[in-house]
């Protein structure tokens, strides 16, 4: 069975500095993996997606991800981080049927 | 991109009453959609795999008769939260595959019973 595992439930940085949010998935195949992004009281945007095509995946607002195979590992990064990055974000495996990592939370200090 | 709408986004109902939230998928079709329920800081977990024109399939632990889902069309999904409880306040959220690989999200709706 798919899973997902998100290491860290808070990560807190300053602002201008880089952000890491990790995550390992455990999977049989190849899978689809995607970084969301949920702001407080509001739905889901997609900031990336890994589909296979490259291992190093860029996503909006200067985040990006790399697929590690042999480290089963897809971790989250931005070079410099914003006031506005401060969300909490859910690392998601699967293909439609979704299964979600239980999020980490972003917090951003000027 | 895709655009899928729920509504409505925020709801507060009397304890004992129904609540019903719609998913359309605004410019493409969906014959399959997904509920999913957020309980406060806790991730998103899988409900039901609504499915156009056939039952609903539901994931172990969550009440079918309480939980109606019904997929009347290939743009639109409801759940109908019947006889709510306050145990039953969480955020709901729908998704709707797109092609091989993605999924959109409708903007979730936060349902508080009283």
């Amino acid at each position: 069975a798919q899973s997902v595992t998100q290491l860290d439930s808070h990560v807190s940085v300053s602002e201008g500095t880089p952000v890491l949010l990790r995550c390992n998935y455990s999977s049989s195949y190849s899978p689809s993996l995607f970084w969301y992004v949920q702001h407080p009281n509001k739905g889901l945007q997609l900031l990336l997606k890994y589909t296979s095509a490259a291992t190093l995946v860029k996503g909006i607002n200067g985040f990006e991800a790399e697929f590690k195979k042999s480290e089963t590992s897809f971790h989250l990064t931005k070079p410099s981080a914003h006031m506005s990055d401060a969300a909490e974000y859910f690392c998601v495996g699967g293909f439609q049927k979704l299964v979600f990592g239980t999020g980490t939370r972003l917090l951003v200090s000027p | 991109g895709a655009v899928v709408s729920q509504h409505p986004s925020r709801v507060i109902c009397k304890s004992g009453t129904s609540v019903k939230i719609e998913c359309r998928s605004l410019d493409f079709q969906a014959t399959t959609m997904f509920w999913y329920r957020q309980f406060p800081k806790q991730s998103l977990m899988l409900m039901a795999t609504s499915n156009e024109g056939s039952k609903a399939t539901y994931e172990q632990g969550v009440e079918k008769d309480k939980f109606l889902i019904n997929h009347a069309s290939l743009t639109l999904s409801t759940l109908t939260v019947t006889s709510a409880h306050p145990e039953d306040s969480s955020f709901y959220i729908c998704s709707a595959p797109y092609g091989a690989t993605e999924a959109f999200f409708g903007q979730g709706t936060r349902l508080t019973v009283v």
